[in-house]
């Protein structure tokens, strides 16, 4: 069975600070690690990461995969109380059969104090 | 670019009867296109994966003559919850895949069966 774990499952900061999110995972056939930021309604898209050690950048976040320990993690620099939701990681698996596995961790609850 | 939408955002229907939900990628052609549903303060779950054109493929657990879904075109699918039941009752969001593992979510649909 397909695996993804986050951690911290929560993570309470002042504004400034800057956080690292990690996400592991256990799957067949890993075909992309996929980072979602999620506030009151659907995820929004950060991150697609297929390759190891190539940082994918976008402002005040960052990402890196390491595909051969298994892991990712979103780092955010200088938070801001906007940055406060729950960070989804999930993990995109090729099945063979024409559509793809997808496995969502639980989600790391980031809460940014002013 | 890559925006999702969905509709109706909120429906309020009565036991026995049957709702649909519209999944609509506005801006690119979602060859595949995924169902979710999501429980307060839990992460995603995958209900199924449609492509266009073809029977969807569900997940474990989820009654594919209960969730019924179509992906008609490149732009379109919609899913329908027939005999709804109390328990029915979540958000429930769509995403279309833009390129392969990377997918937009649509805004979500609140569910509630009286």
């Amino acid at each position: 069975e397909d695996k993804v774990v986050q951690s911290p499952l929560s993570l309470v900061v002042h504004e400034g600070d800057t956080v690292t999110l990690n996400c592991s995972y256990e799957v067949t056939n890993f075909r992309s690690l996929l980072w979602y930021k999620q506030e009151k309604k659907a995820p929004t898209f950060l991150f697609m990461l297929t390759s190891s050690g190539i940082e994918k950048k976008s402002g005040r976040l960052s990402s890196i995969l390491d595909k051969k320990e298994l892991f990712s993690i979103l780092n955010i620099t200088a938070t801001q109380t906007g940055d406060s939701a729950v960070y989804l990681c999930a993990v995109v698996t090729y099945s063979g059969g024409g559509a793809d596995g997808l496995t969502f961790g639980k989600g790391t609850h980031l809460i940014i104090q002013p | 670019g890559a925006v999702v939408s969905q509709h109706p955002s909120w429906v309020i229907c009565k036991s026995g009867t049957s709702v649909k939900i519209e999944c609509r990628s506005l801006d690119f052609q979602a060859t595949t296109m995924f169902w979710y549903r999501q429980f307060p303060k839990q992460s995603l779950m995958l209900m199924a994966t449609s492509n266009e054109g073809s029977k969807a493929t569900y997940e474990q657990g989820v009654e594919k003559d209960k969730f019924l879904i179509n992906h008609a075109s490149l732009t379109l699918s919609t899913l329908t919850v027939t005999s709804a039941h109390p328990e029915d009752s979540s958000f429930y969001i769509c995403s279309g895949e833009r390129t392969v593992g990377e997918q937009y979510f649509g805004p979500g649909t609140r569910l509630t069966v009286t």
